[in-house]
């Protein structure tokens, strides 16, 4: 079935280093979401990517959508104790209803001071 | 945020038990969710509604029975539950239902279960 894979699972790292995650899909995507869910918190919607090759910034988050729309990308620079949580990516799922968002199962994200 | 807010915020609640979470949403969106989210699984769809008619089952078991009387409210009965079903049980609402079309979904705080 369809599946929407994240690498990696965990990463620590020490403030001020750059992190990186990535999403792949097993199927094309029309957009992909990504949400951070800060420890004990809930799911914020972050972002939405749509077009091919498309990249997004916001402040230090830089988002990337793959050009086969099949892999995404979330990349933080200069990371920051704000930053902990996990960021999950999440496309459509085919061959249900249109509301149905699949996610992926997201990176755990810790910063050392 | 209070843009979606449910109660309780948490829960313990034995296996012969009943009880209801309720979620309400103030974002005059169209469509609710309820999702599951257990440790070192992903978010789990389990119910869709929009404009207060269900459009998705993601084969949940009879032992949860949603309810959603308008499209600002939603509501999750729960019956004779089983410790496997002790989670954190998240409401979520968008503009419409099609993640195709790229609605965002906004989630509210959650309730956390647990079932004894």
């Amino acid at each position: 079935g369809q599946q929407v894979m994240q690498i990696p699972q965990y990463q620590h790292v020490q403030e001020g280093e750059d992190f990186t995650t990535y999403c792949n899909s097993s199927t094309t995507l029309s957009n992909i979401q990504w949400y951070k869910q800060r420890p004990g918190g809930h799911p914020v919607f972050l972002i939405q990517l749509v077009k091919s090759g498309e990249v997004k910034k916001q402040k230090r988050l830089t988002f990337q959508f793959g050009e086969a729309k099949k892999n995404s990308s979330l990349h933080i620079t200069a990371t920051q104790t704000t930053d902990v949580g996990t960021y999950f990516c999440a496309g459509p799922r085919y061959g249900g209803s249109q509301g149905n968002l699949i996610f992926g199962k997201g990176t755990k994200l810790s910063v050392k001071p | 945020e209070t843009g979606v807010t449910q109660t309780p915020r948490h829960l313990v609640m034995g296996m012969t038990n009943k009880k209801s979470l309720k979620c309400e949403q103030h974002l005059g969106h169209n469509a609710m969710y309820w999702y599951k989210q257990s440790a070192k699984k992903p978010l789990e769809l389990m119910f869709v509604y929009n404009f207060k008619e269900q459009t998705e089952n993601n084969s949940v078991p009879s032992r949860f029975s949603p309810e959603c009387p308008n499209s600002s409210h939603l509501f999750l009965h729960l019956h004779t539950l089983q410790p496997e079903d002790s989670a954190l049980y998240l409401c979520a609402s968008s503009q419409f239902s099609s993640a195709a079309a790229g609605y965002e979904q906004y989630f509210g705080p959650g309730t956390r279960l647990t079932v004894t």
